[in-house]
């Protein structure tokens, strides 16, 4: 099945900074990554997704970008602010409805 | 418009008891997905529904099951519980659409205490 790798686990970042989380994934057929942010005490928001026909795609201060050849993709966050701080989690699927494979999540602390 | 709601928001239980958790999608969504966030061991799928069928499941004993409801709201039984179980459910849910199926929306979860 799918495994899916998350780095780094914690990243700290001073406010204003840019922040980056790489995924790696392992099955060639997946074709939908979407990235959630999870706030404490709360359920994980969808931030931004990739399918796979599409190298890159931004969002305001988000952006992602897909290496289909190398099986990895990342999320890159500009001029991070304080409310960015929270766990971040990419997944990967074989499509936007089938059951998504989580990596392990990477905690993202911004300090003001 | 309404999120995914879930009910309990917590759940505290004995081991070997059964707990019942249940979820209600977004309006005019069909399928819903329920994943287990256990501490450490980050977010794993259990289920999904779809038209009131099971689609997929996880790699989870039996005694996790679970159904859909011709409104599109499901419930997951727990059954035999075990201490492991302690962990945060989250529902998801998702629509069919032209192009296919759009992404999954998280609920806030039910955490479950087992004892």
């Amino acid at each position: 099945g799918e495994n899916v790798e998350q780095h780094p686990s914690t990243l700290s970042v001073q406010e204003g900074d840019s922040a980056v989380i790489k995924c790696t994934y392992s099955d060639s057929a997946s074709n939908y990554f979407p990235w959630y942010k999870q706030e404490l005490g709360k359920g994980p928001q969808l931030i931004i997704d990739i399918r796979s026909n599409v190298g890159e795609k931004k969002d305001q201060r988000i952006a992602v970008t897909l290496n289909k050849t190398a099986k990895h993709f990342s999320l890159h966050i500009t001029e991070t602010q304080p409310e960015d701080s929270a766990v971040y989690f990419c997944a990967a699927s074989k499509a936007a409805g089938n059951k998504l494979t989580f990596g392990g999540g990477t905690r993202v602390l911004v300090k003001p | 418009e309404a999120g995914v709601t879930q009910s309990p928001t917590h759940l505290i239980k004995t081991r070997g008891q059964q707990a019942t958790l249940r979820c209600s999608p977004i309006s005019g969504h069909t399928s819903v997905y329920w994943y287990q966030q256990a501490l450490g061991l980050g977010l794993q799928f259990l289920l999904w529904y779809d038209e009131g069928e099971e689609r997929n499941r996880g790699n989870f004993p039996p005694r996790f099951s679970g159904r859909q409801f011709p409104n599109y709201s499901s419930e997951l039984n727990v059954n035999a519980l075990e201490l492991e179980d302690s962990a945060l459910y989250l529902c998801a849910s998702s629509r069919l659409w032209a192009g296919g199926r759009e992404t999954q929306y998280f609920g806030p979860g039910t955490r479950l205490l087992v004892l």
